[in-house]
């Protein structure tokens, strides 16, 4: 089993939906999670750190974690087009970043 | 702020040649640096931990004498791929230890293709 699980996806929806991507994990000592957005052979960009259950809240951006379950997610409200991208999640592990596969986003206009 | 750069951002060379690849912390000092290695819709994977002023600490799996690590400098690391061969080819990624111990901040990355 994969310390963490992410669908690759492609996923496609049409500008303005909602996106909700998705990651399990399995290690509870996890403390750390992220959301990193990384364009076409291009470098991971941070999106989104939380450390606690809940959500947490950056513009279109809402991180939620909820570690009785192990499970994380990130929506995207209004998507827009330049969204396309592939958003991966990060778990940190002792100052080690532990990422998904990714998710292939495409947001038509 | 923040800003990690990487050179050369692209580099091709034949089987059997070394490639040495630079990563630099622009506005801030890393004690930290770790490199990723990440194929062609894959995830990216941890190769390995280097720490300004001692050795490379490397995952499980990765050569360390092929893929020599050094960290001279609070703001420079480098890696070099050693007799590099086609299965080496590869997106190749380094961050840096960001201003909270809790994030990194990533490189652009180096695409390389061995002939």
């Amino acid at each position: 089993q994969k310390e963490v699980e992410q669908d690759p996806g492609p996923l496609s929806v049409p500008e303005g939906a909602i996106v909700s991507l998705n990651c399990t994990y399995s290690n509870s000592a996890f403390q750390y999670f992220m959301w990193y957005r990384q364009y076409s052979r291009k470098g991971p960009e941070l999106l989104m750190y939380t450390y606690s259950s809940g959500n947490k809240e950056d513009g279109r951006f809402t991180a939620q974690v909820d570690k009785s379950s192990k499970y994380i997610s990130l929506f995207i409200r209004d998507s827009q087009p330049s969204d396309s991208a592939t958003y991966l999640c990060a778990l940190d592990q002792g100052g080690k970043l532990i990422f998904g596969q990714g998710t292939e986003l495409s947001v038509k206009p | 702020g923040a800003v990690v750069s990487q050179h050369p951002s692209r580099v091709i060379c034949k089987s059997g040649t070394s490639v040495k690849i630079e990563c630099r912390s622009l506005d801030f000092q890393a004690t930290t640096m770790f490199w990723y290695r990440q194929f062609p819709k894959q995830s990216l994977m941890l190769m390995a931990t280097s720490n300004e002023g001692s050795k490379a600490t490397y995952e499980q799996g990765v050569e360390k004498d092929k893929f020599l690590i050094n960290h001279a400098s609070l703001t420079l690391s480098t890696l070099t791929v050693t007799s590099a061969h086609p299965e080496d080819s590869s997106f190749y990624i380094c961050s840096a230890g960001g201003p909270s111990a809790d994030t990194q901040y990533f490189g652009p990355g180096t695409r390389l293709t061995v002939l």
